[in-house]
């Protein structure tokens, strides 16, 4: 069965850091787009970053400099380093698969359950 | 702050036709696919379309998704109150250089 779960969330103090990780089952992550999707409390789904399958990785303007995306291919696992938290960064964040399908662009399945983190003094 | 934009909320009753729009740009929607995603609060989101109107399998045959130019629209037909959740337009933006999602759409089965 194919399946994404994410470990690693919790409380942290603004300008903390905190590692996310993300174990695939099912399939191999070296081989697809990775990607973390977040949702603050009330509101949308927020596009993070992904990483893709030649190391290319991306980041949303608002976390730039700050989360890095990366990868274990021996573990089958992704990863988000979360440095420089703000409270705005309180979300939960989901792993998901990226499927290309072609020059225009990929879908994200499976996701994970998410995982919640909180910044807060 | 999300460059694609979608109505707050939409409604019906069972067996009624819903539809939901996304609007974008010629950077998104205009030059890349669509995806919709539902979601329920509490739980994982699950792909609905790709690629702008290809159904994942098992996903039933009453949603669909289309593309014209910079908008998109997911349509819902034969509605029944477990699509009461949030729905969720997506593409590729190619000046931003990320993924966007839509503003995000409550569907309520009356």
């Amino acid at each position: 069965e194919v399946q994404l779960v994410e470990t690693g969330g919790g409380l942290v103090q603004p300008g903390g850091s905190l590692r996310l990780s993300c174990a695939a089952s099912g399939f191999t992550v070296s081989t697809n787009y990775m990607t973390w999707v977040r949702q603050a409390p009330g509101k949308g789904l927020e596009w993070v970053s992904v990483i893709y399958r030649d190391g290319r990785t991306y980041y949303t303007d608002s976390v730039k400099g700050r989360f890095t995306i990366s990868r274990d291919n021996s573990k089958n696992m992704f990863y988000i380093q979360m440095n420089s938290l703000r409270a705005e960064d309180t979300a939960v964040y989901f792993c998901a698969r990226g499927n290309y399908y072609d020059i225009t662009g990929y879908s994200f399945d499976p996701w994970g359950q998410g995982t919640l983190v909180t910044v807060s003094s | 702050q999300s460059v694609l934009t979608q109505p707050p909320s939409a409604s019906g009753t069972p067996r009624q036709r819903v539809t939901i729009s996304c609007s974008g740009s010629r950077s998104n929607i205009g030059s890349n696919s669509v995806n919709w995603y539902q979601h329920l609060p509490g739980t994982a989101p699950k792909l609905l379309i790709y690629s702008n109107n290809q159904r994942p399998s098992g996903v039933p045959d009453r949603f669909s998704g289309s593309k014209s130019a910079t908008s998109a629209s997911l349509a819902i037909s034969g509605l029944q109150s477990e699509d009461e959740a949030d729905y969720y337009c997506a593409a590729w933006d190619d000046s931003l250089n990320g993924y966007v999602f839509g503003t995000g759409t409550k569907i309520t089965v009356l």
